[in-house]
């Protein structure tokens, strides 16, 4: 059975350029959440979706936005991006409210 | 901003020796989730303890809670140095949100 998969591994992008980072859950998992990771830091949360809903929302600008299709996948836009966005951005899915959530293996985004 | 801390923020000690991590929180929990994480990549699952639960044991990791204090420890014995990794706890708080609120975490190593 697959991992929650993301994609792209690594990305390198400008400053206000805008940039999606895309995540699989694993089969039947249908929460979805993103986190930013910055270096030296614990994640922090930034979106939860559940059923193609927003469930919970992080301290993060509204540049920050991301969606859940059909299939549970979800996309996480930033817009106008900073400097300050580069991180490692994970996503986890979990079956609701039963165990630990499990994570993708991330995606590094860095602007120049 | 991030709830709680670890503790000690580094840990360097020699394989078969214990390991001892702490974990502090401010807010009432519904549960809380012990991550390892290697070299900046995802994070893996390694153990959930529910609030009104106090220990817990999974393989070589040891997790008590003291919820009238706020803390959690996380025992690793005897050590090997394929566990040099981080280890952050994050607690689940209560209410309809799957957020998890990470500390800044633990660095572990193990020297051979």
């Amino acid at each position: 059975d697959a991992g929650v998969t993301q994609s792209p591994t690594h990305l390198i992008k400008t400053r206000g350029q805008h940039v999606t980072l895309r995540c699989s859950p694993i089969s039947g998992h249908k929460s979805v959440s993103w986190y930013q990771q910055v270096l030296g830091q614990g994640p922090q949360f930034i979106f939860q979706y559940y059923e193609k809903e927003e469930r919970g929302r992080g301290n993060f600008p509204d540049r920050f936005s991301a969606r859940q299709f059909p299939n549970y996948s979800s996309e996480l836009n930033v817009n106008a991006l900073l400097l300050g966005d580069s991180a490692l951005y994970l996503c986890a899915s979990s079956l609701v409210g039963v165990n630990g959530y499990t994570f993708g293996s991330g995606t590094r985004l860095t602007v120049v | 901003s991030q709830q709680g801390e670890e503790d000690p923020q580094a840990l360097s000690i020699q394989e078969g020796e214990n390991a001892t991590m702490n974990c502090s929180y401010k807010t009432s929990i519904n549960n809380l989730q012990w991550y390892r994480q290697n070299s900046g990549r995802g994070l893996v699952h390694l153990i959930l303890i529910r609030s009104n639960e106090r220990e817990k044991h999974s393989g070589r990791l040891r997790v008590t809670l003291d919820t009238s204090k706020k803390s959690s420890s996380l025992l690793i014995t005897a050590s090997r140095a394929a566990d040099t990794a981080s280890y952050f706890c994050a607690r689940k708080t209560q209410g309809g949100s799957e957020k998890l609120v990470f500390g800044k975490g633990t660095k572990l190593t193990v020297n051979p």
